[in-house]
């Protein structure tokens, strides 16, 4: 596609639940980004993918949080067993291996009631 | 004490003014980006930056690699551009972006 595609643009849980964030890179950037942002805080880096292995994990908050990506494009962030502290906005950005430049998704508003 | 570094936090301005956003950095960088994010926007790239000076429009980038330090200038600043301006470096060998607070811009008309 042209941009950096996330879905849904919304989501609504209630607490305890699990909710599935998707990611649709640039077609061809072999580098995607996961970041956060909670509401009056900065940008807080999750994981980043090379390919389809995510040699950086360092972010994720707890074990409830995990990532994948398969073929090499989309990828899915699972947040397990909400809690109120997951609501935040969650950005995806892909780029080329070689390149440092970032594109950004719209990102998804997760609120967790 | 973080290891990127914005200022002013908030910034108001007159329709017309010129305006400076500044971000300083404790870490070896590649690369130094200038983001822009609406209210309830998301986020736009504005700049990459390793070295010198670029300019896109009404918006310059500038950087000292020695210094360590950046600048954002806005020329002709419009209510438009009102916005989070966010500094981001890119720290190198696992590829995650580390982020400044972010500089809250307002210009009044």
């Amino acid at each position: 596609g042209a941009g950096v595609s996330q879905s849904p643009s919304n989501k609504v849980t209630e607490k305890g639940k699990d909710v599935e964030l998707r990611c649709d890179p640039i077609s061809g950037h072999t580098a995607l980004y996961w970041y956060r942002q909670s509401l009056g805080q900065g940008l807080e880096f999750l994981i980043y993918f090379q390919g389809n292995s995510a040699p950086d994990k360092s972010g994720l908050p707890s074990d409830r949080f995990s990532a994948e990506r398969t073929g090499g494009s989309v990828s899915t962030l699972t947040i397990q067993r909400t809690q109120q502290e997951d609501s935040a906005v969650y950005l995806c950005a892909s780029s080329f291996i070689d390149s440092l430049g970032y594109t950004f998704g719209s990102g998804t508003r997760l609120t967790v009631v | 004490k973080n290891e990127v570094e914005q200022s002013p936090q908030n910034l108001t301005a007159q329709e017309g003014e010129f305006i400076t956003i500044n971000c300083s950095y404790s870490v070896g960088i590649s690369a130094l980006h200038w983001l822009q994010q609406h209210p309830g926007g998301g986020i736009v790239s504005l700049f990459m930056l390793s070295s010198g000076k670029k300019k896109h429009g009404r918006l310059i980038a500038t950087i000292n690699i020695q210094e360590k330090h950046s600048s954002l200038h806005i020329t002709a600043s419009h209510p438009r551009d009102s916005a989070v301006y966010i500094c981001a470096v890119y720290g190198g060998s696992q590829g995650n972006l580390i982020f400044g607070k972010g500089t809250k811009l307002s210009v009044k008309p």
